[in-house]
Parts: C-alpha cells; structure tokens; sequence
C-alpha cells in the first residue's frame, strides 16, 4: 500500500536543542497532518495543514506543507521532556483515507 | 463529552477465536475509521465508514468485518483469529465537511492472539 517516508526513524537529544522531522511521498496530497502519540494512548492531532507551502505553528511547533505537495516537515523549539513520543505525519488525498508514515520516537535526556 | 471510547483496553485470543472490539463516539461525526498499529508499520487503516449503513475497505481489511448501524457505534469483528491479527487497534472518527481529515483517535485496544 501507499506510505510515507518518515525520517528520523528515531532521535536523542538533550533538553533545550531543537528538533527537526519531515515526510515525503511520491504521491501529491491535499491535506499534510502531524499527531503527536504518547505511551499506551492514542495520536493527537498537533497541526493541520490545507495549502502548499502554508508554514503554521502551534506553540512551540512549526510545520510546513510542501510547495510540491509532496513533503511536509515538523520543528520543534526549544524541546522539553513532555515532548517524548512517537510523532506521526499524515497525508490525505481526498478519498477520506489517511495515510500515516512510520513514525519518529523522540527520547529526550534531561 | 468522552470523545471516542474503545473497548476493551487489552484482550488476549486463541487462534481461531472471535470477537468484537467496540468503538463509540459521541461528537456527532459522520466519519469513523479502524486502524491496526505494528511496531515500525505506521497506522494502516482496515475499514472506514462515512455515515450509518455505509462501510468500505482500508488498506489491509482481510479478516475483519465492520457494521455502522448508528452515527455513534463502529464495532470491528474479528470472526476467526490469527496469530499476525497481534497489533494494537485504534477507532478513529472525524466529520466529513471541508478538506481536513482531522481525525480523533481512541485510547486503543492491545489484542494478543496466541
């Protein structure tokens, strides 16, 4: 089935340092999300974005939907230790089904 | 409101076994979806519906069965277990209106089939 390429798979990082993921596809999609999910609980939708090239925020997270609608990427500022979790983007092509990439584990050492 | 409730939390099967995991929403959204989750896959999604008496296949719907008889229930069958049917499930749900697909998402179900 069709994927998203999710890259890192994983990060470590120390507290306070900046972070940086991102999604691609061979596909064009309409709509670019990214869900946060913790241990044991399910996703959480973080930010939504509907047009190329948007660039949104949500406190401390950037995200911006590709100029060729085919990539999307996700910054966080200034991480904190509640920021450990699996992010997750998403892409939806219009047909009401969501296509989720593989995930990044975020661990954060104090 | 509880938002979307899944029962049950864990469960464990033996091959071969059926059963059902539940799934209820309570704000008003005429789509609703189950996706499996597998250590390293993602989410895929096995069955969706967008609106009561309305159903169709996901990316990986081979042995399971889904109803929608009211907006708020969207129960997944399991009618005969298997091994490779170990993953944890999640219900999601989402309205259909506009572009988005912004979807919110059960605390989830941990199914063991042994």
């Amino acid at each position: 089935g069709q994927q998203l390429n999710q890259s890192p798979q994983s990060m470590f990082i120390q507290e306070g340092e900046d972070v940086s993921m991102n999604c691609t596809s061979s596909s064009i999609f309409n709509t670019w999300l990214w869900y946060k999910q913790d241990p044991g609980e399910g996703p959480v939708l973080l930010i939504a974005l509907y047009k190329a090239g948007e660039l949104t925020s949500n406190g401390r997270l950037t995200a911006q939907f590709g100029i060729t609608r085919k990539d999307s990427f996700l910054n966080i500022s200034a991480s904190i230790p509640s920021d450990v979790g699996i992010y997750f983007c998403a892409g939806n092509q219009g047909a009401q089904k969501l296509v989720f990439g593989q995930g990044t584990r975020l661990t954060i050492n104090p | 409101n509880a938002g979307v409730t899944q029962t049950p939390k864990f469960q464990v099967l033996k091959t071969g076994q059926s059963m059902t995991l539940q799934c209820a929403q309570d704000m008003n959204h005429e789509y609703m979806s189950w996706y499996r989750q597998d250590p390293g896959m993602g989410l895929r999604l096995i069955h969706y519906s967008v609106g009561a008496g309305i159903t169709d296949q996901g990316e990986v719907p081979n042995g399971y069965n889904v109803s929608r008889s009211t907006t708020e229930d969207f129960p997944l069958r399991l009618l005969s277990a298997a091994p490779s049917q170990t993953s944890v499930y999640f219900c999601a749900s989402s309205y259909l209106a506009g572009a988005s697909n912004e979807q919110f998402f059960g605390p989830g179900t941990r199914l063991t089939v042994l």
